[in-house]
């Protein structure tokens, strides 16, 4: 399928090292928080969330960061590998409960 | 897999024509949400259907219009198509609000 991430910013990162993906958030209402990567042609997969009641959590090889001074939201994934080439998007859900809001997307290319 | 499951994959329309996209959600879930999302952007919520009744729209026009069906699958229709339509149509279900979204692999509309 085409490409989500034609004319995203880039974040190259060598195989096995740790990648950082930020994101600000403009809702200071919001209170929940999910990252989601989504590869060509597929549509964007699930991989961990946050509340706004924690500042940290962590799951298999990734760490959501929390921010809510300064709306800002960081995933961490830890040795990063050849199957996590992919776009990564940040989203939010205002008190209204029932619309995500997707920031502008990373693409994570990682190299060999 | 999610198990949301959307059709067509592809389509291609013509300006003016009229079109409907198809999504079955996961098993269980009475909530849908419909996005575009644009070459190079993130998903954009069109709206929400909870239990057969709107439940939420963002900024699209009329033309866009919806229905969710007893066994809470789902249609997105669209008039008039412009070219500006063309995107990948993705849907995702959940339980209630507030709760992880389950996205379909999208459906990919080309308006010529």
């Amino acid at each position: 399928g085409e490409s989500v991430g034609l004319h995203l910013p880039t974040l190259s990162v060598q195989e096995g090292d740790n990648s950082i993906i930020n994101c600000a958030y403009s809702n200071s209402a919001s209170d929940y928080f999910i990252w989601y990567k989504q590869e060509s042609g597929k549509g964007p997969q699930f991989i961990i969330d946050i509340r706004s009641n924690m500042d940290k959590r962590q799951g298999q090889r990734v760490t959501v960061l929390l921010n809510k001074t300064v709306k800002h939201l960081s995933l961490q994934i830890a040795a990063t590998q050849p199957g996590d080439s992919a776009v990564y998007f940040c989203a939010e859900i205002g008190a209204a409960g029932n619309k995500l809001t997707f920031g502008g997307g990373t693409r994570v290319l990682v190299k060999p | 897999e999610t198990g949301v499951t959307q059709s067509p994959t592809h389509l291609i329309k013509t300006r003016g024509q009229q079109v409907t996209l198809r999504c079955s959600s996961q098993s269980g879930h009475n909530t849908v949400s419909w996005y575009q999302q644009a070459l190079g952007q993130g998903p954009q919520f069109i709206f929400q259907y909870y239990r057969e009744e709107e439940n939420g729209r963002g900024n699209f026009p009329p033309r866009f219009s919806g229905l969710q069906f007893p066994n809470y699958s789902s249609e997105l229709n669209v008039n008039a198509l412009e070219l500006d339509d063309s995107a990948l149509y993705l849907c995702a279900s959940t339980q209630g609000a507030n709760n992880e979204q389950f996205f379909g692999p999208g459906t990919r509309l080309t308006v010529l």
